[in-house]
């Protein structure tokens, strides 16, 4: 079954907690994205990777690390420096400069 | 720096009505146009893509057209269904670029 999956669904985080969530793809593509989503407001990008062991930082990429140690896996981490990390999470993934597919999507919430 | 503007913001139509969804970019150096479709909760859904070289692209009862001289792309949903209720964004993808700048998108509710 080919596609982007993330994971989990839901997330909770503590404050001062960091967390990571998972985005996986057996599309064979090179490029992969990381966005987040607030409540009536478009995607913003947070950070890219276009290859293995190389990424660059989205135009909201404090309080966010990331790591791109395979082709599948590009994990984001949300550390306790991010103050504001409920919203609504998305992983997205992209051969060439064609046409881009997501994943569906972590829910993360500070309790 | 690129901006996409999506105008209504909301739309309520009775079913069987044929819409428009409009999409506006402020720098017309794009490569590519994409339509996305968003049920509530879940993930991107991708509908439509339109090269910058092409002026519209069709995909059953969806038909995406580009102006990219105006800096503009409609969204054509021939008769509607309640099926269709959902977001509908539109990102562009910058000509020097490898990013996709997304607009807010456009809710879109049929009433049957």
């Amino acid at each position: 079954d080919g596609g982007i999956t993330q994971s989990p669904k839901y997330l909770f985080r503590k404050e001062g907690q960091n967390v990571t969530l998972s985005c996986e793809q057996n599309l064979n593509h090179d490029a992969m994205y990381w966005y987040r989503q607030d409540p009536g407001q478009g995607l913003r990008l947070i950070y890219y990777s276009q290859i293995v062991n190389d990424f660059q930082k989205g135009d909201i990429a404090e309080g966010y690390s990331v790591s791109r140690e395979k082709k599948e896996s590009f994990p984001l981490t949300v550390t306790s420096a991010q103050k504001n990390p409920t919203a609504f999470y998305l992983c997205a993934t992209r051969q060439g400069r064609t046409e881009a597919f997501f994943g569906q999507g972590t829910r993360l919430t500070v309790v | 720096k690129q901006e996409v503007t999506q105008i209504p913001a909301a739309l309520s139509v009775p079913e069987g009505e044929n819409l428009v969804l409009n999409c506006s970019f402020t720098d017309s150096a794009i490569y590519n146009l994409q339509w996305f479709r968003q049920d509530p909760g879940k993930g991107l859904t991708s509908l439509l893509l339109i090269q910058s070289s092409q002026r519209e692209q069709t995909s059953g009862r969806l038909n995406a057209s580009l102006d990219k001289s105006s800096g503009r792309s409609t969204l054509y949903i021939a008769a509607s269904q309640p099926g269709d209720s959902a977001t509908y964004l539109c990102a562009v993808m910058e000509e020097y670029g490898n990013k996709l700048v997304f607009g807010a998108g456009t809710i879109l509710r049929v009433k049957s």
